[in-house]
C-alpha cells in the first residue's frame, strides 16, 4: 500500500465547478509535490512545497491553486478548468527538496473535465 | 541541460523471457542521481532504485538488475524471467545538483508480458 494517500480517486467536474484534490503523507517528509500526467506521457511537475512554503510553481495557470496547510497535507484547488486539464494528478513527497531522495507517489486522482 | 531518453516506446515479451529497458541521459552536473519507477495500470508510480553518479556498481534485486555506465551515459534495467505482473510503464528519471534537484523523467517504456 502507498504511504501517500490521495482523495478522491476519480473526479468528474464541469467547467464552472470548484473542487479540491487532497493528499496526505505521514512519513515525516518535508517536501511535497503536485504532478500532472496525461495518457502515455511522463509526469509533469506543477508545484513543489518545501517546509510548507511554495518553492516551485512551473508556470501553472491560476485555475490551479495549491495549498499546504501543514507538513502532512497538500491540497490542489480547482476552479474553472478546461477539458484539456483532464489528466491523472499525482501527489508525491520526499524527505526534502534538494536531498536527492526518491519521490514517493500516491495513487493519483483521475480528473475528467466535461 | 538535463535530458533522459527512453528510446523504446513499447516492448512485448512472452512470460519467462528476459527483457532490458534502455535509459540514456544527458547532464552537465557532476553530482546527479538516476532513478527507475514502475507505473502499473493502477496509476501509482512505484520507486524501484536510485543510483548516484559516483557509484557505477551494478545492482541486483531478485529478478531485477541495473547496469549503470557513465562512459555511455546509460542506466539500463533488466528483468529476468519476466512475469505478467511486470506489465507496466517504466520511467527512468534524473535529478542533478545544479537544477534544484528537480526530477527529469524519460518518456517511459510500456512493457507488456504475454502469458
Amino acid at each position: 500500500d502507498t504511504e501517500v494517500t490521495q482523495t478522491p480517486k476519480h473526479l468528474v467536474m464541469g467547467m464552472t465547478n470548484k473542487k479540491s484534490l487532497k493528499c496526505e503523507q505521514h512519513m515525516g517528509h518535508r517536501a511535497m509535490y503536485w504532478y500532472k500526467q496525461k495518457a502515455k506521457k511522463p509526469p509533469e511537475l506543477m508545484f513543489v512545497y518545501s517546509y510548507e512554503k511554495l518553492s516551485i510553481n512551473e508556470s501553472v495557470p491560476s485555475r490551479f491553486s495549491p495549498e499546504c496547510p501543514n507538513s502532512s497535507l497538500l491540497n490542489l484547488h480547482l476552479h474553472a478548468l478546461q477539458p484539456e486539464d483532464s489528466a491523472l494528478y499525482l501527489c508525491a513527497s520526499s524527505t526534502g527538496q534538494g536531498t536527492f531522495s526518491p519521490l514517493h507517489f500516491g495513487n493519483g486522482t483521475r480528473l475528467t473535465v466535461t | 541541460a538535463q535530458k533522459v531518453t527512453q528510446a523504446q516506446t513499447e516492448i512485448s515479451v512472452v512470460e519467462k523471457e528476459d527483457v532490458t529497458l534502455d535509459c540514456v541521459y544527458e547532464t552537465r552536473d557532476t553530482t546527479y542521481y538516476l532513478f527507475w519507477y514502475k507505473q502499473p495500470p493502477s496509476g501509482e508510480l512505484v520507486f524501484l532504485i536510485r543510483r548516484n553518479s559516483f557509484d557505477e556498481q551494478n545492482e541486483i534485486s531478485g529478478r531485477y538488475s541495473w547496469n549503470f555506465q557513465k562512459s555511455t551515459s546509460s542506466f539500463n534495467f533488466t528483468i529476468t524471467a519476466s512475469q505478467v505482473v511486470d506489465s507496466a510503464v517504466y520511467f527512468c528519471a534524473l535529478s542533478g545538483s545544479n537544477t534544484g534537484n528537480q526530477f527529469y523523467f524519460g518518456t517511459g517504456t510500456s512493457l507488456t508480458v504475454i502469458p
